[in-house]
């Protein structure tokens, strides 16, 4: 199975600040890779599809970029109501598989 | 709206079995595969099981193969996950999601249901 690692485990930021967070795949995923929000309590939900592609509905200031095995996921001017947990995941290979999470807070 | 409705779970003794259901609206379920994802409680996102648009093709993890069985029912929009010979390290939310397919994009899962809390104990 392909291996997601994610860092940092997790980060402190303020309001408005612009964060970014990395995800790594133990071999070339092409921009097999996708990236998830998931708020306390509640189920994740897609923000960004093939590495750089945002969702319909998702707001802009959440941006995706990268290829092979390097992708990064950056928030722009951070709201407290992105404070969750992120997960990426690849789509090359089955399993598809997920990375352990960046927490913001 | 595009949504996904799940049903069932709850506490059940190890050995015990348990269907879960998920009904699908605001789209066609026999468009997509579909698949079912399991959280542990403050842990990561494991991928559990798939189910072609017909039925036909089926695949597993292997933490489950030969104990969960995914199936559908098209005509009435509804995915389901039995669950048989549970174990405590079964204990999760599980969580049935659709599958979106772009050429050249790979796939995603889009939309989640609301999960549901599955506790293997005595």
């Amino acid at each position: 199975d392909i291996q997601m690692t994610q860092s940092p485990s997790s980060l402190s930021a303020s309001v408005g600040d612009t964060v970014t967070m990395t995800c790594r795949a133990s071999q070339h995923i092409v921009t097999y890779l996708n990236w998830y929000r998931q708020k306390p309590g509640r189920a994740p939900e897609l923000l960004i599809y093939a590495a750089s592609n945002l969702q319909t509905g998702v707001p802009s200031r959440f941006s995706g970029r990268g290829s092979v095995q390097d992708f990064t996921l950056t928030v722009a001017g951070v709201q407290a109501d992105d404070s969750a947990t992120y997960f990426c995941q690849q789509s090359f290979d089955s399993p598809q598989t997920f990375g352990p999470g960046t927490k913001l807070e | 709206e595009v949504e996904l409705l799940q049903a069932g779970g709850g506490l059940i003794p190890p050995g015990g079995s348990v269907r879960l259901s998920c009904k699908a609206s605001g789209f066609v379920l026999s468009n997509h595969w579909m698949h079912w994802v399991r959280q542990v409680p403050g842990k990561g996102l494991v991928w559990v099981a798939r189910i072609s648009y017909d039925g036909s093709r089926t695949d597993y993890a292997d933490s489950v193969q030969g104990r969960f069985t995914v199936s559908r029912d098209n005509s009435h929009n509804i995915l389901y996950l039995e669950m048989k010979t549970v174990r405590a390290e079964d204990t999760a939310v599980y969580y049935c999601v659709r599958e979106g397919l772009l050429s050249g994009y790979g796939t995603w899962f889009d939309p989640w249901g609301q999960g549901t809390l599955v506790t293997v104990s005595s």
